[in-house]
């Protein structure tokens, strides 16, 4: 029972082409993320949903643009893609939520990745 | 300056030792704190957040907060060879309309060695 799921799990294909990863969460929560992980293992936010709508847009290339058709579902498409579009992406998931009156928090859950080759 | 700092290591300890993992953050306003492990090619999984200062304890992992300094540790007792990972430490970082994100730093790689 995947609480994170995301298609595809592997991706390879050629320079110029465009193509979608999508996903999706089972466990309820209202914030969507998109993650980039390069070959450093840096992990960098790229977009964020809270119930369909945008709240975070990190400096992207207008190439990659977010969609989010409900609150469980968040898809990445990639137009013209290039070779430094290479890495893995996760997609996460969060619920904000208070504890003891110390102030939000919010963990995510991730998905398994995308491991995009372009070639 | 990087918004969530880590040695990348690797950090080296023998089996049954205690590994000490740090992080230091920038925004001030970050309440709420986390420590993930990643295998390779895996997803990143979590094993603790904390959000008070001192220190939270579950099982061999021991986080450690002290904000006025901005810095995070987790501490695992009784090292594995099966906790070779990479740790990354990830904060909330508040911003506009009440919303927060989760970044991370570039994480340490931890070997523990038999």
């Amino acid at each position: 029972d995947t609480a994170v799921s995301q298609t595809p799990k592997y991706l390879v294909t050629q320079m110029g082409n465009d193509k979608s990863i999508k996903c999706e969460q089972n466990l309820g929560h209202d914030t969507m993320y998109w993650y980039k992980q390069d070959s450093k293992k840096f992990l960098k936010i790229m977009f964020s949903y809270n119930n369909k709508e945008l709240i975070i847009n990190e400096t992207v290339p207008n190439r990659f643009s977010p969609k989010s058709p409900d609150k469980a579902h968040l898809n990445l498409h990639i137009n013209s893609l290039e070779l430094g579009d290479s890495a893995v992406y996760f997609c996460a998931s969060s619920q904000m939520r208070g504890l003891d009156g110390a102030g939000p928090y919010a963990e995510a859950f991730f998905g398994q990745g995308t491991r995009l080759t372009v070639v | 300056q990087k918004e969530v700092e880590q040695n990348s290591g690797p950090l080296s300890v023998p089996e049954g030792a205690i590994a000490s993992l740090n992080c230091t953050y920038s925004d001030r306003g970050s309440q709420s704190f986390f420590w993930y492990r990643q295998y390779s090619g895996k997803s990143p999984e979590l094993i603790m957040f904390i959000y008070s200062n001192g220190d939270k304890e579950d099982g061999r992992f021991t986080a450690q907060l002290n904000k006025a300094s901005q810095y995070v540790s987790l501490l695992i007792r009784d090292s594995q060879p099966s906790d070779s990972a990479t740790y990354l430490c990830a904060v909330n970082s508040p911003f506009s309309g009440g919303y927060n994100k989760l970044i991370f730093g570039a994480g340490t790689r931890l070997a523990v060695h038999p």
